[in-house]
């Protein structure tokens, strides 16, 4: 059974579209994640909610809107896309209370923007 | 959050131990020390964490010095599926991993 999934696995988009990534977790857990992994592998978190709350929002420019319609989802909608943008979008989730910080990662989506 | 300094690559052979090391000397009392690791063409994974005391877990040990300025993961016996990115990571209970660059583990047959 997949932990956490994502779609789509690959997406290739022209500058200026609007795409969304997908994510679901079937782990009960109450916190998710988006990270983005650029060219030169470095992993930077994005967001996180926690029960539908945000709770992280680091310095992502606004074309990056999370939605997360229930506890188990956590969407990510990129406006005006741009070649900067292309990198590898990871999706992870937590539980908000015990283990801290054993986060479980999804497979990752490759956005390449051309 | 205290920044963790790893050496970029190590090497070792199948089906000995390892020791990827990792300093945290800002590290404050209340940080725990997490590794992770990225296999190629996957998201991160999650492999031990500690406060002050050596854990042990199926996967591998984390073994903490006494000042906790600096950790070692053991890898007891490397498979060739244990080359990957290993992530030192310290922080709060903001949840929030902040991942550097990590230590490149290759293993040779």
């Amino acid at each position: 059974d997949t932990a956490v999934s994502q779609t789509p696995k690959y997406l290739v988009t022209q500058m200026g579209n609007d795409k969304s990534i997908k994510c679901e977790q079937n782990l009960g857990h109450d916190t998710m994640y988006w990270y983005k992994q650029d060219s030169k592998k470095f992993l930077k978190i994005m967001f996180s909610y926690n029960n539908k709350e945000l709770i992280i929002n680091e310095t992502v420019p606004n074309r990056f809107s999370p939605k997360s319609p229930d506890k188990a989802h956590l969407n990510l909608h990129i406006n005006s896309l741009e070649l900067g943008d292309s990198a590898v979008y990871f999706c992870a989730s937590s539980r908000l209370t015990g283990t801290p910080y054993e986060q479980y990662f999804g497979p990752g989506t490759r956005l390449t923007v051309t | 959050d205290a920044k963790t300094t790893q050496p970029n690559s190590m090497e070792s052979n199948e089906e000995e131990p390892v020791h990827l090391p990792c300093n945290h000397s800002t590290i404050s009392g209340t940080d725990y020390i997490h590794w992770y690791r990225q296999l190629p063409s996957q998201g991160p994974e999650y492999v031990i964490h500690g406060l002050t005391s050596n854990v042990n877990n199926r996967m591998a040990s984390l073994a903490i010095a006494e000042d906790r300025k600096s950790s070692t993961l053991i890898l007891h016996r490397a498979t060739l599926r244990d080359a990957a990115v290993y992530y030192c990571i310290t922080g709060d209970s903001s949840y929030k991993l902040i991942f550097g660059s990590g230590t490149r583990l290759l293993v040779r047959p």
